[in-house]
């Protein structure tokens, strides 16, 4: 069964931190990997990687895929409150809108 | 643009009986998908319409259906329904057949479903 597993599962930093996100996978004929940001119902997109080595960057935010080592990274860089949310990982497959998502990292930011 | 629409946002049902939960999805966006999220599972795919027709599904029990309509509005239904069945519904929607986009999903709000 495909598997992405995500870590940690829960993360409590002060305001202005930086914290960086894994997202690991057990499979390798997937065609692109997603982040999600879940703050209260509705998963809101925020990259998707599909080359290995390519860092994609949003503001604060920046992610990386190794296919390689078959992990991906989101950075988070001077976090604010609103950061606070839970962060999603999933894998896109070739030819579906099949998702198959980690279980999500809780990301709780102190002021 | 209005985004995906999901209804209705809120139910309860006791065991045994059956739900119906609606999604529009957003204007142009002909294929549609429904996730399951559970504190125990996480998001977890049920179905993929594209053109009224199923292509994909996930691996959940007969008692979960879905269909899509002419309009590419979705239903899923879940019957006979169990305690497990508690979630939060949630419905994804994306523009395809050559038209632009990162190729994310675009989420609903999604169904909050209690059955006790």
């Amino acid at each position: 069964e495909d598997k992405v597993v995500q870590s940690p599962l829960s993360l409590v930093v002060h305001e202005g931190d930086t914290v960086t996100l894994n997202c690991s996978y057990e499979v390798t004929n997937f065609r692109s990997l997603l982040w999600y940001k879940q703050e209260k119902k509705a998963p809101t997109f925020l990259f998707m990687l599909t080359s290995s080595g390519i860092e994609k960057k949003s503001g604060r935010l920046s992610s990386i895929l190794d296919k390689k080592e078959l992990f991906s990274i989101l950075n988070i860089t001077a976090t604010q409150t609103g950061d606070s949310a839970v962060y999603l990982c999933a894998l896109r497959f070739q030819g579906a809108q099949k998702l198959v998502f980690g279980q999500g990292t809780r990301l709780t930011i102190n002021p | 643009k209005a985004g995906v629409t999901q209804t209705p946002r809120y139910l309860i049902k006791t065991r045994g009986q059956q739900v119906t939960l609606s999604c529009s999805p957003i204007s142009g966006h002909r294929s549609v998908s429904w996730y399951q999220q559970t504190p125990g599972q996480g998001l977890q795919f049920l179905f993929e319409y594209f053109s009224e027709t199923q292509r994909n599904k996930g691996n959940f029990p007969g008692r979960f259906s879905g269909r899509q309509f002419s309009n590419s509005r979705s239903e899923m239904n879940v019957s006979t329904l169990e305690l497990g069945d508690s979630a939060l519904y949630l419905c994804a929607s994306r523009p395809s057949g050559g038209q632009k986009g990162t190729g994310e999903l675009f989420f609903g709000e999604g169904s909050r479903l209690t059955v006790l």
